[in-house]
């Protein structure tokens, strides 16, 4: 099957620094693809849509300030926690849908904010 | 997208049928009935979809009530390995945008 990969697997940054997350279509070119925040013990949470070539759609009540969303090829998109505070600490994940909906996950990025 | 209920958890014994069902009384004719399954701290993966008719692959089998308004995912023979939370997700095969809106799955317990 396809392979969307994650990078880094988990990240500690200190409070008030910006983080990055990269998300890359290994076998396959994604015009979409699609950012998930999950916190302990509860479901995963759609923050945004990410757009080759264009600006991200965010889910209702995600700060487009806070988390960037960059889209600038057809195999990576990128996540960027700016200001990061212990609040933000969660598991975030990537996917893509290399033809119709079914789709593949990254294996996710541990954010830890100290 | 149409809301799903599954239980919050459920146990079987390693070797047996795992039954996993899924209530989703307010699906629409052109929804389709997904399956993904989340092993802890990692991304979900696709298990199975259908729309009317039972459908069977290598991982699982769909059984969908004749008025799809329930479903159920058996693992014919459940392993250690198939422990995991399983989210079942009703939305339309094409929509514009493959995005999708997970509730709160099955955990899923296999027992040796």
């Amino acid at each position: 099957g396809a392979v969307v990969s994650q990078h880094p697997s988990w990240v500690i940054c200190k409070s008030g620094t910006s983080v990055k997350i990269e998300c890359r279509s290994l076998d396959f070119q994604a015009t979409t693809m699609f950012w998930y925040r999950q916190f302990p013990k509860q479901s995963l949470m759609l923050m945004a849509t990410s757009n080759e070539g264009s600006k991200a759609t965010y889910e209702q009540g995600v700060e487009k300030d806070k988390f960037l969303i960059n889209h600038a090829s057809l195999t990576l998109s990128t996540l960027t926690v700016t200001s990061a505070h212990p609040e933000d600490s969660s598991f975030y994940i990537c996917s893509a849908n290399p033809k119709g909906p079914e789709a593949f996950f990254g294996q996710g990025t541990r954010l830890t904010v100290v | 997208d149409a809301k799903t209920t599954q239980p919050p958890s459920m146990d079987c014994a390693e070797g047996r049928a795992a039954n996993l069902p899924c209530n989703h009384s307010t699906i629409s004719g052109n929804e389709y009935v997904y399956w993904y399954r989340q092993i802890h701290s990692q991304g979900p993966q696709y298990i199975i979809h259908g729309l009317k008719n039972n459908e069977t692959n290598e991982m699982a089998s769909l059984i969908i009530t004749e008025d799809r308004k329930s479903s159920t995912l058996i693992l014919p023979h459940a392993t250690l390995r198939d422990t995991a939370v399983y989210y079942c997700i009703v939305r339309p095969l094409t929509s514009g945008t493959y995005k999708y809106i997970f509730g709160t799955g099955t955990r899923l317990k296999v027992l040796a």
